[in-house]
């Protein structure tokens, strides 16, 4: 059975970098069918998917364009993780944040989640 | 980006009664939709996949139906461990959306 445990500060400065881990347990972060996605939650903005890395031969992201220019998602195969780097975050960045496992074909859906991390931005 | 609304945003039922949430795509997305419970404080989880397809573990009073842009999710019998929060989420591109939710509560 699939765990994904994350961790990482619930508190982020305005203009600075909110930085998350989740930690794989049951499947690995190099898996050929599965990818590994973050997905946050706030009052204001629902569900909202911001991207997501997988291995197939070799590695990919995916970002949503409302992120793009700010996200990093990068898996370290040493520890079987996966982070979540945001830039530059402001208030509308307020958020629970979940780490989740999916795939990459069209019928795909979130299998397994973390517990979720409630990132508040202030000062 | 394909726009998923869903319908009631907030629906009361009582133990036992037949319940229908609808959500609708922006777009022709095939059956390629997925619909999650979430309860207070909890990550969601997934229900149904592909439509009509029942996740492994979830009780068959849960069904799924629809393809194109128009999808449903019934539940047969409300039981007491089904009051939550209900999304739907589309996988048939990038990014991936979501509805906006249907609480259901006690009536």
């Amino acid at each position: 059975q699939v765990q994904l445990q994350q961790s990482g500060p619930g508190l982020v400065t305005p203009s600075q970098t909110l930085s998350l881990t989740c930690v794989i347990s049951g499947d690995s972060v190099s898996s050929n069918s599965a990818a590994w996605n973050w997905i946050r939650q706030s009052p204001s903005r629902g569900l909202e998917w911001l991207g997501r890395t997988y291995y197939r031969s070799k590695w990919y992201n995916d970002y949503a364009v409302s992120v793009k220019s700010r996200i990093t998602i990068n898996p370290d195969t040493s520890k079987n993780q996966f982070s979540l780097q945001l830039n530059s975050v402001n208030p509308e960045d307020m958020a629970v944040y979940f780490c989740a496992r999916g795939g990459t074909v069209t019928t795909n859906w979130f299998d397994a989640w973390g517990q979720g991390t409630l990132v508040t931005v202030s000062s | 980006d394909i726009q998923m609304t869903q319908s009631p945003s907030s629906l009361s039922a009582s133990i036992g009664d037949r319940v229908t949430i609808t959500c609708r795509a922006s777009q022709s997305i095939s059956s390629y939709v997925n619909w999650y419970q979430q309860k207070s404080g909890k990550a969601p989880k997934v229900l149904m996949y592909g439509a009509s397809s029942l996740q492994s573990g979830v009780p068959s009073r849960f069904t799924g139906s629809g393809s194109g842009t128009d999808f449903t999710l019934t539940i047969s019998s409300l039981q007491p461990e089904d009051f939550a929060t209900y999304f739907c989420q589309q996988s048939y591109s990038i990014p991936y959306t979501f509805g906006q939710g249907t609480k259901l509560e006690i009536k």
